[in-house]
């Protein structure tokens, strides 16, 4: 059973650009949480989809966005990109999202230079 | 609010050597409580989990946690660490009803030969 693919891998974008990260969940789950990773602040809950819908979002300005396609396969956008937000996004897939456990992509480094 | 609180930032501990990594969470019920571990560059693995029931769970690689309800902690334990332990542990809480963890600021663990 593949596990949850992110891509890319690394990116090194320049401040200003928009950059749009992919993440492939594991088959049958539905439910697809991104985290942001850094040094200073830790793992920092992005937001949650579940049957193409929000709903949750952490603290995190409007700049930040995101989607999830009827194929469970989900899109996060940063717009308007700051070198503060040069991190490790990692996302997570689980059944259900309720009570379930998290299956961890290896993330995406990025890099705003 | 809900936090997690991993008062250890580091510890070395030798090869063979007991290891307990601490963890205390806020939380006015009782919370799913997981351990993961993240390895450099890596995404997060799923260590253990602890969602009701027998309050001491065991995971994988020889890992076990005690949940104490009375001290809202949930301590990592492993009676002879390994040098593929070193890694960084992370605590986390996920919040029913809000769909998210919420993660401890983690322990990196340093094992000498």
């Amino acid at each position: 059973k593949a596990g949850v693919t992110q891509t890319p891998r690394y990116l090194i974008k320049t401040r200003g650009q928009q950059v749009t990260l992919s993440c492939s969940p594991i088959s049958g789950h539905r439910s697809v949480s991104w985290y942001q990773q850094t040094p200073g602040q830790g793992l920092q809950f992005l937001f949650e989809y579940f049957s193409e819908t929000q709903r949750n979002k952490g603290n995190f300005p409007g700049r930040f966005s995101g989607r999830q396609f009827s194929n469970s396969r989900s899109e996060m956008n940063v717009s308007t990109l700051e070198l503060g937000d040069s991190a490790l996004y990692l996302c997570a897939s689980s059944p259900q999202g309720v009570g379930d456990e998290a299956f961890f992509g290896q993330g995406t480094r990025l890099t705003v230079v | 609010a809900q936090s997690v609180t991993q008062p250890d930032i580091h510890i070395t501990v030798s090869e063979g050597a007991s290891l307990e990594l601490r963890c205390n969470y806020s939380y006015g019920a009782t919370p799913y409580l997981f351990w993961y571990v993240q390895s450099p560059g890596q995404g997060l693995q799923l260590l253990l989990k602890y969602f009701s029931g027998d309050t001491l769970v065991q995971g994988i690689k020889g890992f076990e946690a005690e949940f104490k309800r009375s001290q809202s902690s949930f301590n990592l334990r492993k009676p002879s660490v390994h040098w593929s332990d070193a890694a960084e542990y992370f605590c986390a809480v996920l919040t029913s009803g809000t769909y998210k963890y919420i993660f401890g600021t983690g322990t990196r663990l340093k094992v000498l030969a």
